[in-house]
């Protein structure tokens, strides 16, 4: 089965820190991956999106950057945190293989919690 | 663009009680729909999904119809328990340029079920 793993659980940074945020997933091939993030009382905002390794789409323009370094591996970073940058920040999955479950389907992770003070 | 709109929370309903937890959308096209719970603390976990119209997704005694004519995807659960208590979420995927989708998300429920 499949598993998606994020650390870590809880983050507190200064402003003005630089921050990186891992998310690896277990059990599949080729996934999508991507990165949301989740302010305090508001749904769920995607950031970055990713359909191969070295491939980084955009949805926001922002403080933040992703890279893929391998398959299963999404990294999110900051050069710079702003108090802004505060937030629970969730890594998801989907399959890409026609026939698979629902490629359309996202597996979320744990999730980080983000605090920039 | 594409849009999920969900009633506003929180929902406080004793335990046994009927829940139905609205959401409507706008889209172009018949999106898959879905609804996410998370608890406290925790990422989201799938709930149910619907693909086209007329489905039904259900899971744990909840269910929603994928309602066309009405853009509705509500959740309904016939007799709520506490650990129910959580916040809902309800999305529509938009495929993405280049591949993977996108899930468009409402706010979120909140429910709380009591004793």
């Amino acid at each position: 089965s499949q598993t998606i793993h994020q650390w870590p659980a809880t983050l507190v940074q200064p402003v003005g820190s630089p921050l990186s945020l891992e998310c690896t997933v277990e059990g599949t091939s080729n996934p999508n991956l991507y990165w949301y993030r989740q302010a305090a009382g508001r749904g769920l905002q995607l950031l970055f999106y990713s359909v191969g390794i070295g491939q980084i789409s955009s949805e926001v323009p922002q403080n933040l950057s992703a890279s893929r370094p391998q398959d299963r591996q999404f990294i999110l970073s900051s050069k710079k945190l702003l108090l802004s940058d505060s937030g629970f920040y969730l890594c998801a999955w989907s399959g890409r293989l026609a026939g698979a479950d629902s490629t359309d389907t996202q597996y979320f992770g744990p999730g980080t919690r983000l605090t920039v003070l | 663009g594409d849009s999920v709109t969900q009633m506003e929370g929180p929902v406080t309903l004793s335990e046994e009680a009927f829940l139905t937890i609205n959401c409507t959308y706008t889209a172009t096209g018949y999106p898959s729909l879905f609804w996410y719970v998370q608890y406290p603390g925790e990422g989201l976990q799938l709930l149910l999904k619907a693909t086209k119209a007329d489905d039904k997704g259900s899971n744990k005694g909840f269910e929603a119809t994928y309602r066309k004519e009405t853009t509705s995807f509500h959740l309904e659960k016939g007799s709520v328990q506490v650990s129910d208590s959580a916040v809902y979420f309800c999305a529509l995927a938009d495929i993405l340029t280049g591949g993977g989708n996108k899930l468009t998300f409402g706010t979120g429920t909140q429910l709380k079920v009591e004793l």
